[in-house]
């Protein structure tokens, strides 16, 4: 069964601090995305990786930075929160982009983070 | 212009009618287009994708794409109380990277 975990579902971090999201797939899946999710802007990719230790910026890096170390693991990083960074976060893993097929991207339970 | 514009919600219908929920996208290199349904406070999953021009059919959803016009849609038959919830447009480009749309909220009342 088709499973992608984040460490947390709900967060509360202070303006400032470093904060970690933490996302783990067990599909053996190349690629993992990390979106936030705002009302009225909907879904906006933040970074992805299609390989351990490769990453690409999406549409809104600014803020963030990421680590995948492991195939299965993709780390979101806040280095220094703030309150505009208060959102849902949803991170999810694909298999490799294919030609022919196209692989679903399969999403985690999110992670709503607030900064105060 | 949006990347990925859907019908402004929410939209109605009562249970049994066909829901018809719209999406158009400006990046003529998208490849294939994936419909998402989200419930409240879930994550997105899955309905279907669609990639070659016409209608596919799974179930009591139809997806229609029209690369020319850049229009791709989702109608939803016997439409049920259950799908009730937001429905996400994603088109995707030849990375892999989907887009999407802010979401059509769309309630099936009884």
């Amino acid at each position: 069964d088709v499973k992608v975990t984040q460490s947390s579902r709900y967060l509360v971090k202070r303006t400032g601090e470093k904060v970690f999201l933490e996302c783990v797939q067990d599909m053996d899946h190349e690629n993992m995305f990390w979106y936030r999710q705002d009302p009225g802007l909907g879904l906006r990719l933040i970074y992805f990786s299609y390989d351990v230790k490769m990453k690409e910026k999406g549409d809104i890096p600014e803020g963030y930075s990421v680590s995948r170390e492991k195939k299965e693991r993709f780390s979101l990083i806040l280095e220094s929160a703030s309150t505009n960074q208060t959102s849902m976060y949803l991170c999810a893993s694909s298999l490799e982009v294919s030609v022919t097929y196209s692989y679903e991207q399969y999403f985690g339970p999110g992670t709503r983070l607030t900064v105060t | 212009q949006k990347e990925v514009e859907q019908n402004s919600g929410p939209l109605s219908v009562p249970e049994g009618a066909i829901a018809s929920l719209n999406c158009t996208y400006s990046d003529r290199g998208s490849q294939s287009f994936f419909w998402y349904r989200q419930y409240s406070g879930k994550s997105p999953e899955l309905i279907m994708f669609i990639y070659s021009n016409g209608d596919k059919e799974d179930g009591r959803f139809t997806a229609q794409l029209n690369k020319a016009s850049q229009y791709v849609s989702l109608l939803i038959r016997d439409s049920q109380p259950s799908d009730s919830a937001t429905y996400l447009c994603a088109p995707r480009n030849s990375y892999g990277k989907l887009t999407f749309g802010q979401g059509t909220i769309l309630t099936v009342h009884p």
